[in-house]
């Protein structure tokens, strides 16, 4: 069936050091790959996605890479801040089923 | 602001009752997604709706139903509630389904079953 594991679960980092999530995705059919951010008590908000046809995505302090081969994906945080403290998600778009199926979550904390 | 909206904010009710929850998509967009998220944990997939058609299931309980509307806005309905039931309710909206689109959150219907 269709999975998404996510590592890991909490990240302490210092500001201004990187912060690196991983995620790995069942179906190799999969063609989606979105980041979310979410703030306690509040929406998940894209932050950054990647498409099955590109290797590798940035956008300022963040960027994602994709290996297809070994399916799966990661987010990277560059000179991280504390307002970058908050719980992200990855999740997966499947081709077959049309489901979204989301990781389990990593807290990142950035300590100032 | 995503545009998608979601009334009610907040819940309380008493375990064996029934809500309805309801969403409206950002203008132009087909797909409605519900999801829950429990205390501390994951987005878990619960339905979605592309169109007025159901589209995909996930791990929605039975006494758990939902339905999109020709104006395209959509209605969770959660009954013989459970405590267990208590979560945040997401809803999202996509502008179409298949080829993996951009979702766009609501801001969340929080429900407390007592």
């Amino acid at each position: 069936g269709e999975n998404v594991e996510q590592h890991p679960s909490t990240l302490s980092v210092q500001e201004g050091d990187s912060a690196v999530i991983k995620c790995t995705y069942s179906d190799s059919a999969s063609n989606y790959f979105p980041w979310y951010k979410q703030e306690l008590g509040k929406r998940p908000q894209l932050i950054i996605d990647i498409r099955s046809n590109v290797g590798e995505k940035k956008d300022q302090r963040i960027a994602v890479t994709l290996n297809k081969t070994a399916k799966h994906f990661s987010l990277h945080i560059t000179e991280t801040q504390p307002e970058d403290s908050a719980v992200y998600f990855c999740a997966a778009h499947f081709t077959g089923t049309y489901k979204y199926i989301f990781g389990t979550g990593t807290r990142l904390k950035v300590l100032a | 602001d995503s545009g998608v909206t979601q009334t009610p904010k907040h819940l309380i009710t008493a375990t064996g009752q029934r809500v309805t929850l309801r969403c409206s998509p950002r203008s132009g967009d087909l797909s409605v997604y519900w999801y829950q998220q429990s205390l501390d944990q994951g987005l878990q997939f619960l339905i979605q709706y592309y169109n007025g058609e159901e589209r995909a299931k996930g791990n929605i309980l039975e006494r758990f139903s939902a339905q999109q509307f020709p104006d395209l806005h959509s209605e969770l309905n959660l009954s013989s509630l459970e405590l267990g039931d208590s979560a945040l309710y997401f809803c999202a909206s996509s502008a179409q389904t298949g080829q993996g689109e951009t979702q766009y959150f609501g801001p969340g219907t929080r429900l407390l079953v007592l």
